[in-house]
């Protein structure tokens, strides 16, 4: 085990809906991302998350958001969801946002969007 | 941009045998980190290797063992005879030590099967 939680783990949504993922970092990591892994395909940055702030951004559109609190867990926010987010959301820590640190991914949250 | 590459899509051996799993990458920058975890059906993926662009030692863990070659852009793994739990999707990734390339860019992966 990583020590990477995420809840849910599974949940089934509308299009046009929102939706808030969440996760808890491996102990001692300040640092968290957000990975969107659609079926069949390799995980896809969207965002990271250190001390707080957010320290980078993949190709996603601005109603996928973030947070990250004083413990460095942090949640995914997505608005106004279509079909095409159906996909394993996967949530990564690592020890800090040097390059080159070993991350650490949970066991991700199944979003199905009908 | 950098980009990698794994073309072998789906593999299947019998148990005890050995297995290749291939990947290419490319980048243009002279330093980089290369990894390889792997995905159970549960979805986690878990961090197997990481590799700096300077430290071409092939290393051996186990069963498991990687080859790095940057003449020719690739960091292969090979697991040795093979078993029935080492069924997995496995993934290449690569990242660049700035901006938002720090982040991992992934290959599309290869689905190992090992059969009984």
């Amino acid at each position: 085990e990583t020590g990477v939680t995420q809840s849910p783990t599974h949940l089934i949504k509308t299009r046009g809906q929102q939706v808030t993922l969440r996760c808890s970092s491996q102990s001692g990591h300040n640092t968290v991302s957000w990975y969107q892994q659609a079926l069949g395909q390799g995980p896809q940055f969207i965002f990271q998350y250190y001390r707080e702030e957010e320290n980078g951004r993949g190709n996603f559109p601005p109603r996928f958001s973030g947070l990250q609190f004083p413990n460095y867990s942090s949640e995914l926010n997505v608005n106004a969801l279509e079909l095409d987010d159906s996909a394993l959301y996967l949530c990564a820590s690592s020890l800090d946002s040097g390059p080159g640190n070993t991350i650490y991914f949970g066991e991700g949250s199944w979003l199905t969007v009908v | 941009a950098q980009k990698v590459t794994q073309a072998q899509t789906e593999i299947s051996v019998v148990e005890k045998e050995d297995v290749t799993l291939d990947c290419v990458y490319e980048t243009r920058d002279t330093t980089y980190y290369l990894f390889w975890y792997k995905q159970p059906p549960s979805g986690e993926l878990v961090f197997l290797i990481r590799r700096n662009s300077f430290d071409e030692q092939n290393e051996i863990s186990g069963r498991y063992s990687w080859n790095f070659q940057k003449s020719t852009s690739s960091f292969n793994f090979t697991i040795t005879a093979s078993q029935v739990v080492d069924s997995a999707v496995y993934f290449c990734a690569l990242s660049l030590p700035y901006g938002s390339a720090r982040q991992l860019t992934f290959g599309s992966g290869t689905q190992l099967t090992v059969l009984p």
